[in-house]
């Protein structure tokens, strides 16, 4: 099966800088990557995703990126504010039966310093 | 606004109990999931339904079962606590599309003493 890893687990940065948490994946099928933010007491909640036809794509501060060829793929966060303190996922997937199963990394907590 | 609610946000339970762990949406999704997630371990994929009394196994099944006997309602079952299940147990769904956002329930954060 698909596996994801996901660097580094922990990220602490100043307010105002940039952070970039990046992951791999081992499954050259799979085709779907999204990014899930995941606040104190909350679910995850979906903040990017993008598919293997594009290879960035950007919403605001944060934007992803995919290297097929390597089989990693990283979000990127830009002018960071404290709001942004949370712990970030990536996953990966592939079209499989009636359901899309996510194969999810193991998570970064990413501390925004003011 | 999808909304997934999860029956309990906290529970505490004794070795041997049987748990129930109730998940609703509002979306009329098709497929919905439960995850387990543990520090260090991220999401692991317990169960998933894509349809009303359909079940398929995710990558850790053992020592759970799940019911869905209505397509708004997804349950996950412990027959028998154990204190290695303890963790943070998360509902989620998604329509019958490829690929489509998985959204989450807030959690349930179970302790089996």
């Amino acid at each position: 099966g698909e596996n994801v890893e996901q660097h580094p687990s922990t990220l602490s940065v100043q307010e105002g800088d940039s952070a970039v948490i990046k992951c791999t994946y081992s499954d050259s099928a799979s085709n779907y990557f999204p990014w899930y933010k995941q606040e104190l007491g909350k679910g995850p909640q979906l903040i990017i995703d993008i598919r293997s036809n594009v290879g960035e794509k950007k919403d605001q501060r944060i934007a992803v990126t995919l290297n097929k060829t390597a089989k990693h793929f990283s979000l990127h966060i830009t002018e960071t504010q404290p709001e942004d303190s949370a712990v970030y996922f990536c996953a990966a997937s592939k079209m499989a039966g009636g359901a899309n199963n996510l194969f999810f990394g193991t998570g970064t907590r990413l501390t925004v310093i003011p | 606004d999808v909304k997934v609610t999860q029956s309990s946000r906290y529970l505490v339970k004794r070795t041997g109990e049987k748990v129930f762990l109730e998940c609703v949406q509002d979306m009329d999704h098709e497929n919905m999931f439960w995850y387990r997630q543990d520090p260090g371990l991220g999401l692991r994929l317990i169960y998933f339904s894509y349809d009303v009394k359909m079940k398929e196994k995710g990558d850790i099944p053992e020592g759970y079962s799940v019911s869905r006997e209505k397509k708004e309602r997804f349950s996950l079952i412990l027959e028998s606590a154990s204190t290695n299940q303890t963790s943070m147990y998360l509902c989620a769904t998604t329509s019958g599309a490829i690929q489509e956002t998985q959204y989450f329930g807030p959690g349930t954060r179970l302790l089996v003493l």
